[in-house]
């Protein structure tokens, strides 16, 4: 069975700042995807970033990157330059190989607030 | 484009009471998702689509039905409608191995 684990039930960031928010991941298939989801106070869940695990270099998309260790089992969201809006919850989540490729596993989640 | 819509956005059942959740995606998606998401939690897997007339049980499917009768539509059917119940549902859809979309969501209280 696999397992996401997010440890940072909450942080507090100052703005400007970087961001690191951490995910552990346990899996005994050698092929996966690890995404990130942002899910602010309305509720929607959006879509920041995805990583394959065959990836050769790390993801990044625009202020998102993904440090992912593959042998740590590590896939951390980095958020550069951190701003008001980046306040949300902030999911991790693996894809199943062995659920019909595409079921999601998601972590408890990260509450990131943004100080001014 | 409207994305992933679904209806409706609030709902308060009586116990034992039945509805269907309705989901639309207009991406031509062939994958599709019903979530529940409980108070401080991360997502759960109810059921899922791979294409019209195809679909299949997730983590947490009891207490629940799906029909997958266009690429379009992924209704949720609730049946006896328990406290347990009581979530906030999401349905999402992907094309194949990307990113998964998800709608708004339907907040569902069961008293």
């Amino acid at each position: 069975a696999q397992k996401i684990t997010q440890t940072q039930p909450g942080m507090f960031v100052q703005e400007k700042e970087a961001v690191t928010l951490d995910c552990t991941y346990d899996t005994s298939d050698p092929s996966y995807g690890l995404f990130w989801y942002k899910q602010p106070s309305s509720g929607e869940m959006i879509f920041l970033i995805y990583q394959g695990s065959y990836d050769q270099q790390n993801a990044t998309e625009g202020r998102y990157s993904l440090n992912f260790q593959k042998a740590r089992k590590s896939a951390n969201l980095v958020i550069s330059a951190s701003q008001l809006g980046d306040s949300a919850m902030y999911f991790c989540a693996m894809r199943d190989p062995n659920f019909g490729n595409e079921k999601l596993t998601f972590g408890t989640g990260t509450r990131l607030t943004i100080i001014p | 484009n409207a994305g992933v819509t679904q209806t409706p956005k609030f709902r308060i059942l009586k116990i034992g009471q039945s509805m269907t959740l309705q989901c639309t995606q207009d991406m031509n998606h062939n994958y599709m998702y019903w979530y529940r998401q409980d108070p401080g939690m991360g997502l759960k897997l109810i059921y899922y689509s791979v294409g019209a007339g195809i679909t299949d049980k997730g983590e947490v499917p009891n207490g629940y039905n799906v029909s997958r009768s266009t690429t379009e539509d992924f209704p949720l059917r609730l049946e006896l409608a328990a406290p347990s119940q009581t979530s906030v549902y999401f349905c999402a859809s992907s094309y194949l191995s990307g990113g998964q979309f998800f709608g708004p969501g339907t907040r569902l209280t069961v008293l």
